[in-house]
C-alpha cells in the first residue's frame, strides 16, 4: 500500500532564506507527483506536476525533483518570501486506471519578514 | 477558462440534520472528485465518477453520505444526518484524462457540526 510521509510537519524560516520541502513514498511506481498550494480556507493549487520518467521540474522560483528509485521528492524554493506562507502538500498518482491521487499530511511554512 | 466551482463556502449546521454540497467542474472534463480534508491532514477521497457513472466510492461512509452527478456534469455531495465528525473542508475537483491527469480544484466547503 502506498504512504507518503511529508516531513518536517511545520517549518519556520526568515525572509530571503532558500529552502527545501521533503516528501517521500514507500512504493516507486508511481505515474506521477504533484505538489500542491494550501492557503488558509481555501482550495488546493497546483505547482509542479514531475512525471515518472521526469527528473525535475521548474517554475519561478520554485523547483520540484523526483527520485523514484529513492522514493523521495523535494521542493525548493529559492528567496523566500512571506507570500510563500502556506501549507504544501505532496502527492503520487497510482499507476492504474483510476490515476487517483495519494496524498501527504503537508508541511506548513511560515516566513517571518 | 472558468475554474471549478464550489458552494456554499462555509456552512453550520447542528448535529443529525443534514447538509448538501455542489460542485461544477471544469467544463471538459470527465472525471469529477469529492475530498474530506480534516485539519492538519491530507485531502481524502470519498468519491471518484467518470462521467456520472461512479469510478470508486469504498472511502464514502453510505449511511450517511450520498453523491450524484447527473448528466455527467454537476455533482452534488449530501450528508444525512451529520455527525460531529464530519466537520471538515469538503473539495471537489476535476480532471480530463491523460497524459497527465491534473486535478483543478474549487475554493472547499467548509462544514462545522456542532
Amino acid at each position: 500500500k502506498q504512504e507518503v510521509t511529508q516531513i518536517p510537519a511545520a517549518l519556520s524560516v526568515p525572509e530571503g532564506e532558500n529552502l527545501v520541502l521533503n516528501c517521500s513514498f514507500t512504493d516507486s511506481a508511481i505515474y506521477n507527483l504533484q505538489w500542491f498550494r494550501q492557503d488558509p480556507g481555501k482550495g488546493l493549487t497546483s505547482l509542479l506536476l514531475i512525471q515518472s520518467s521526469q527528473r525535475e521540474q521548474t517554475s519561478g522560483r520554485l523547483n520540484a525533483s523526483l527520485d523514484k528509485s529513492s522514493g523521495r521528492s523535494t521542493l525548493y524554493i529559492a528567496a523566500s518570501q512571506p507570500g510563500d506562507s502556506a501549507t504544501y502538500l505532496c502527492a503520487v498518482r497510482r499507476v492504474d486506471s483510476n490515476y487517483q491521487l495519494i496524498w501527504g499530511a503537508g508541511t506548513k511554512l511560515i516566513i517571518k519578514p | 477558462e472558468a475554474g471549478v466551482a464550489q458552494s456554499p463556502r462555509y456552512k453550520i449546521i447542528e448535529k443529525r440534520q443534514s447538509v448538501a454540497f455542489w460542485c461544477n467542474p471544469i467544463s471538459g472534463h470527465a472525471t469529477l472528485y469529492w475530498y474530506q480534508q480534516i485539519l492538519g491532514q491530507g485531502p481524502k477521497l470519498l468519491i471518484q465518477f467518470q462521467n456520472n457513472g461512479v469510478v470508486d466510492d469504498s472511502q464514502l461512509p453510505k449511511d450517511r453520505f450520498s453523491a450524484e452527478r447527473l448528466k455527467g456534469v454537476d455533482s452534488t455531495l449530501k450528508i444525512q444526518p451529520a455527525k460531529l465528525e464530519d466537520s471538515a473542508v469538503y473539495l471537489c475537483a476535476s480532471s480530463s484524462r491523460g497524459p497527465t491527469y491534473e486535478q483543478y480544484f474549487g475554493p472547499g466547503t467548509r462544514l462545522t457540526v456542532t
